[in-house]
Parts: C-alpha cells; structure tokens; sequence
C-alpha cells in the first residue's frame, strides 16, 4: 500500500540558516514519482520538484536540493540559505500507476517557520 | 500561476445541501484529479478523471461525484452535506503517460458547511 511519512511537523529557522525536510515512503510499484510541493498561506499547491523511480540522480536547482535514496525509500528535500518566504507547509508526494492515470498521495506537511 | 482554474473561490452551504465546484484544466490535459485537504492536513485524493471517465478514487463515499467535459474542464458534486465536508477542495491536472504525470493545482474552493 502508497504511504508517504513526513516526521516532521513543524520546524523554525533563522534566515539564511539551511533547513532538510524528511520523507519516508512505501510502495509496491517499481514505477513512481516523488514529489514536493509548497503551500503558502493562500493555500495553492505549488509544484517545486520531481523525480521518478528510475532517476536517483540527485540535484541542486538555485536553494532548492535532493536527496533520493530508494534503499532507505527516502526523498528529502533541503532549502539552503533560507528566507522568510520560504515559510509555507511543505508536502512530499507519491504517485503510482493506476489504470489509466496516476494515483497520488500526500504526506502530512512539514509546516516551516523562517524567523528574520 | 499554473493555468488551472476554479470556482467559486469560497462557498457556505449548510448541512444537507448540495454543492458543485468547478475546474478548468492547464491547456493541453486531458487528467483531472480532485483531492480534499482538512485543516492542519495533507490532500487526500478524492477520484480522478481521464477523457471524461472516472478512473481511480479514494476513500469517499458515493455522494462525492463528478464529471468531466469534452473540453477536460471537470465538476466535483457533493450531495448531503455533512459538517465534516468543510475543507479546501483542490483539483489538479496533468497529462499522463507522456513524461508530465506532474499534477498542476488550482487555488482551490473553500467550503465551509454550517
């Protein structure tokens, strides 16, 4: 069964200090694709990054970085030098193939506090 | 912004009344997913329609329905409203099965049902 773990509820930085958010997923499939997305207080889901099952390759793109592990099933994200509009929740995100399409699940959220 | 529309921004309903939500779809999808996120919560997956049939759906019950149009533009109907239905509604869309299974989300409608 799809299960996607974010441990983390909650976590304050100060501004400019690096900031890793945790994800832990299960899946049956061999074929899948992990994602993140952001959730300011507006309340749009904006997509930062993804990565499918075949692609370990991990990558930095401007402050945003990866780190996927398929032997720990681990995608952790890291905002480096952060800033106060960094503050949002932030949800990991499985998709499997299901007939037809994909079928996504969501973690909790790690909401993200970044302090002036 | 993503391209994905949806109306009405906020809804009041009260408890055994009836409501629909719209979405217009990012030029070029033919998916449309819908997901359900409760305060203090993650999105929960609610069904998904490609090329106007429902294909796939999470742990809702049968009065969440939906439907999707030629123009892949897609409603979410909620009949007998129940207190426990006040979230932010979400849909997203996506175009599977050609390297953009990334799924776009519009702002969503908030419903409050009193």
């Amino acid at each position: 069964a799809q299960k996607v773990t974010q441990a983390q509820t909650e976590i304050s930085v100060v501004e400019k200090e690096d900031v890793t958010l945790d994800c832990v997923y299960e899946t049956r499939d061999t074929t899948y694709y992990l994602f993140w997305y952001k959730q300011p207080p507006s309340g749009e889901l904006v997509f930062l990054i993804r990565r499918n099952s075949f692609d370990e390759q991990n990558e930095i793109s401007g402050r945003y970085s990866w780190n996927f592990q398929k032997s720990t099933s681990s995608f952790n994200f890291t905002i480096t030098a952060s800033q106060v509009v960094d503050s949002a929740v932030y949800f990991c995100a499985l998709s499997e193939a299901q007939t037809g399409g994909f079928k996504t699940i969501f973690g909790a959220g790690t909401r993200l506090f970044v302090k002036a | 912004e993503t391209g994905v529309t949806q109306s009405p921004t906020h809804l009041i309903k009260t408890r055994g009344q009836q409501v629909t939500l719209r979405c217009s779809s990012q030029s070029g999808h033919n998916t449309v997913s819908w997901y359900q996120q409760a305060l203090g919560q993650g999105p929960q997956f609610i069904f998904q329609y490609y090329r106007e049939e429902e294909n796939g759906r999470g742990n809702f019950p049968p009065r969440f329905s939906g439907l999707q149009f030629p123009n892949y533009s897609s409603e979410l109907n909620v009949n007998a409203l129940e207190l426990d239905d006040s979230a932010l509604y979400l849909c997203a869309s996506s175009q599977p099965w050609t390297g953009e299974e990334t799924q776009y989300f519009g702002p969503g409608t908030r419903l409050l049902v009193l």
